[in-house]
């Protein structure tokens, strides 16, 4: 059965502080995918990146960047520099291949960056 | 312009009513989901639905049942609502099954 632990249920920095937030997954299948997701205060929901099993490499976005290890199925999201407008709940999501179309979310991580 | 909308916004309610929510998506999608997300910020997918068709069915009780009158819409309609039912429910679409999901703006329901 697919799972998704977000370990790190609130985190508190200060402004200009590097912030890393985990995520890590199980899943039997040898094809999936992973995402993370913003929950700002106004609630709505913002995709950040999706990525695929077969897809190792680290991702660099502005600021964020994000860290996917299979050895250690993790998928690690660091936000470089924080700022206030990062204060957001942010979500891990799995999704199988083979149990399509049911998605998994982590109980997701509460950020606050103070300034 | 907006992307994945969702009407009402706000839901109010006594025990026991029946209510709806509806979702529409602009995107082409085939892809549409219903989730909830409770006062903990626990977000749990209630359903999947590809092409009309429903997929995935999370052992949700029988006093909800959604409604895809073609592929850009996916309606949710509850029956005899209950304390519980309190939350905030969101519609999704995606292209396929695997893809990215986008969220629509959430639906606040309360009951009283």
């Amino acid at each position: 059965a697919q799972k998704v632990t977000q370990a790190q249920t609130e985190i508190s920095v200060v402004e200009k502080e590097d912030v890393t937030l985990d995520c890590v997954y199980e899943t039997r299948d040898t094809t999936y995918y992973l995402f993370w997701y913003k929950q700002p205060p106004s609630g709505e929901l913002v995709f950040l990146i999706r990525r695929n099993s077969f897809d190792e490499q680290n991702e660099i976005s502005g600021r964020y960047s994000w860290n996917f290890q299979k050895s250690t199925s993790s998928f690690n999201f660091t936000i470089t520099a924080s700022q206030v407008v990062d204060s957001a709940v942010y979500f891990c999501a799995l999704s199988e291949n083979t149990n399509a179309g049911k998605s998994t979310f982590g109980d997701g991580t509460t950020l606050t960056v103070k300034p | 312009d907006t992307a994945v909308s969702q009407t009402p916004k706000y839901l109010v309610t006594q025990m026991g009513n029946d209510k709806s929510i509806k979702c529409e998506q602009n995107l082409g999608h085939d892809t549409m989901y219903w989730y909830k997300q409770d006062s903990k910020k626990f977000l749990k997918i209630m359903f999947s639905y590809n092409n009309k068709e429903l997929i995935i069915n999370e052992t949700v009780p029988n006093r909800f049942s959604p409604k895809s009158p073609d592929k850009a819409h996916l309606n949710l309609h509850i029956n005899s609502l209950e304390l519980g039912d309190s939350a905030v429910y969101f519609c999704a679409s995606s292209q396929a099954l695997t893809d990215t999901q986008y969220f629509g703006p959430g639906t606040r329901l309360t009951v009283l």
